[in-house]
């Protein structure tokens, strides 16, 4: 069965600290990879994606992903973290034929210190 | 870029009421439509598939029939919970899906097929 596992339920750090979120997939190929993010209330802004080619991916806001095929993973990374990146994290798949389902991880919550 | 509209954001009602939460994709054609279902502190939960012009598909254990959608425009698709219960609130997000055909080049390529989401609506049931 296809699924996203994001290890972690809530990560903190502190401000001007790198950040890197966790995301591995289950499925039965490559799908295309996903990450978005959601403040609070809010709905879902996607912050990069990779469908092919380079497997470092850059997104907005400083962000970035690296897909390892190897290794099932799709983890998000940022060198500085702003205050304003507190918020909750989705990885998410999407198979590349035979449909348009994203199936969602359960999401990091990401906590910023000053 | 392309933006999804969601009304009402936010709504309280009776139990045994129904609601309609409409969503709008304002500049571009979505043929197709998603409804997610999101409880505190979890993840999306796809409810539904919406088509325009033709019946939604539910996914398993979604009751269709108090979870009525109807996707009547290229533009817009609406959930209607009938008979609200305290269960059934959530947050509800829809999203849209943009092949990128709704201007002139018709060709289709996986990059602009994207999916665009609304800021979600707040059901609360009294």
């Amino acid at each position: 069965a296809q699924s996203v596992t994001q290890p972690d339920i809530h990560i903190t750090v502190s401000e001007g600290a790198s950040l890197e979120l966790r995301c591995n997939y289950s499925y039965g190929a490559t799908p295309y990879l996903f990450w978005y993010v959601q403040s609070p209330g809010q709905g879902l802004q996607l912050l990069l994606k990779y469908f092919s080619g380079d497997t470092l991916v850059q997104g907005i806001k400083g962000f970035e992903a690296e897909f390892k095929r190897s290794q099932s993973s799709f983890n998000l990374r940022k060198p500085s973290v702003h205050w304003s990146d507190a918020a909750e994290y989705f990885c998410a798949v999407r198979r590349i034929t035979g449909g348009f389902k994203t199936i969602f991880g359960a999401g990091t919550r990401l906590f910023v210190k000053a | 870029g392309a933006v999804v509209s969601q009304h009402p954001s936010r709504v309280i009602c009776k139990s045994g009421t129904s609601v309609k939460i409409e969503c709008r994709s304002l500049d571009f054609q979505a043929t197709t439509m998603f409804w997610y279902r999101q409880f505190p502190k979890q993840s999306l939960m796809l409810m539904a598939t919406s088509n325009e012009g033709s019946k939604a598909t539910y996914e398993q254990g979604v009751e269709k029939d108090k979870f009525l959608i109807n996707h009547a425009s290229l533009t817009l698709s609406t959930l209607t919970v009938t008979s609200a219960h305290p269960e059934d609130s959530s947050f509800y997000i829809c999203s849209a899906r943009d092949t990128g055909a709704s201007g002139s080049s018709f060709l289709l390529k996986s990059s602009t097929d994207t999916q665009y989401f609304g800021p979600g609506t707040r059901l609360t049931v009294l």
